[in-house]
C-alpha cells in the first residue's frame, strides 16, 4: 500500500525565513511523488514533481529514498507563498495519493 | 486546450436526500477520471476512479457511488445522504497511461443538514 505523511497541519514563518514543508512517504517500489498547491479561492493545481528536478516559485523538493522523504523548501518564503500544500505519491496503479496537507501562512 | 467542469459549486441537502454531482472533461479523449473528497483536517481521499466508459474502482466503502456514461463524464451519487458525506468533493483527470499530473475541478462544497 502507499501512503503519504505530512506531519504539519499549520506551518507559520515570517516572510524572508526559510521555509520547509516535511513529507515521507511509504510505497514499496519506485514512486513518483508531487507537491500540488491550493491558494486561497483558486484550483487545486500542481506545483512541482520530482522526475522535473525543476523549481518552481522558487521551491524545489529533493526525493530521498534513503529516509523515504520529499521534502519542499523554499530558501526565502513571499506572503503570496500562503496556501494549503499537498505531497502526493503515484505508484504503479497511477492513482494519486496525497498527505493530509500543510496550511502555510507567510507572516508579514 | 483541455478543461474541466464541475458543478455545483455549493449545496446544501437534508440528511437522506440523493445527491448527484457531475464533472465533464473537454479537450481531450480517454481520460483516467478521479473523485476526491476534501474533508476538514483530514487531507484529500480519492473515493473513485475510472479508467473507461462504466468502469469504476471505489477506493473507499461508503454511501456513495459514482458512473460514467460517456467518455468525458463522471458522476458522484448517492441515493440517502448522510451527515458525514458533508465536505469538499473534487473531481480531476489525467492522461492516461502517464503520470503528467492531474488536473483538477473547482470542487463542490455539500453540507448536508
Amino acid at each position: 500500500a502507499q501512503r503519504v505523511t505530512q506531519p504539519e497541519k499549520l506551518l507559520s514563518v515570517f516572510k524572508g525565513a526559510p521555509v520547509e514543508l516535511k513529507c515521507n512517504y511509504s510505497y514499496s517500489g519506485s514512486p513518483e511523488l508531487f507537491w500540488y498547491v491550493q491558494y486561497s479561492r483558486q484550483r487545486l493545481q500542481l506545483l512541482l514533481r520530482h522526475i522535473s528536478r525543476e523549481s518552481i516559485k522558487g521551491f524545489t523538493a529533493d526525493l530521498n529514498k534513503g529516509e523515504t522523504s520529499f521534502h519542499l523548501k523554499k530558501p526565502f518564503a513571499q506572503e503570496e507563498d500562503s496556501a494549503m500544500y499537498y505531497c502526493a505519491l503515484t505508484g504503479s496503479a497511477r492513482q494519486l495519493t496525497f498527505g493530509s496537507g500543510t496550511q502555510l501562512t507567510v507572516l508579514p | 486546450s483541455q478543461t474541466i467542469h464541475q458543478w455545483p459549486a455549493t449545496l446544501v441537502q437534508p440528511v437522506g436526500s440523493p445527491l448527484s454531482l457531475e464533472c465533464t472533461v473537454e479537450g481531450t479523449s480517454n481520460p483516467n477520471l478521479y473523485w476526491y473528497r476534501q474533508a476538514a483536517g483530514r487531507g484529500l481521499q480519492l473515493l473513485f476512479y475510472s479508467i473507461g466508459i462504466d468502469q469504476i474502482s471505489s477506493e473507499v466503502p461508503q454511501n456513495l457511488s459514482a458512473s460514467r456514461p460517456q467518455d468525458r463524464q463522471f458522476i458522484l451519487s448517492s441515493k440517502k445522504l448522510l451527515l458525514s458525506d458533508s465536505g469538499f468533493y473534487l473531481c480531476a483527470w489525467s492522461v492516461r497511461r502517464t503520470v503528467v499530473g492531474y488536473t483538477f475541478g473547482s470542487g463542490t462544497r455539500l453540507t448536508v443538514v
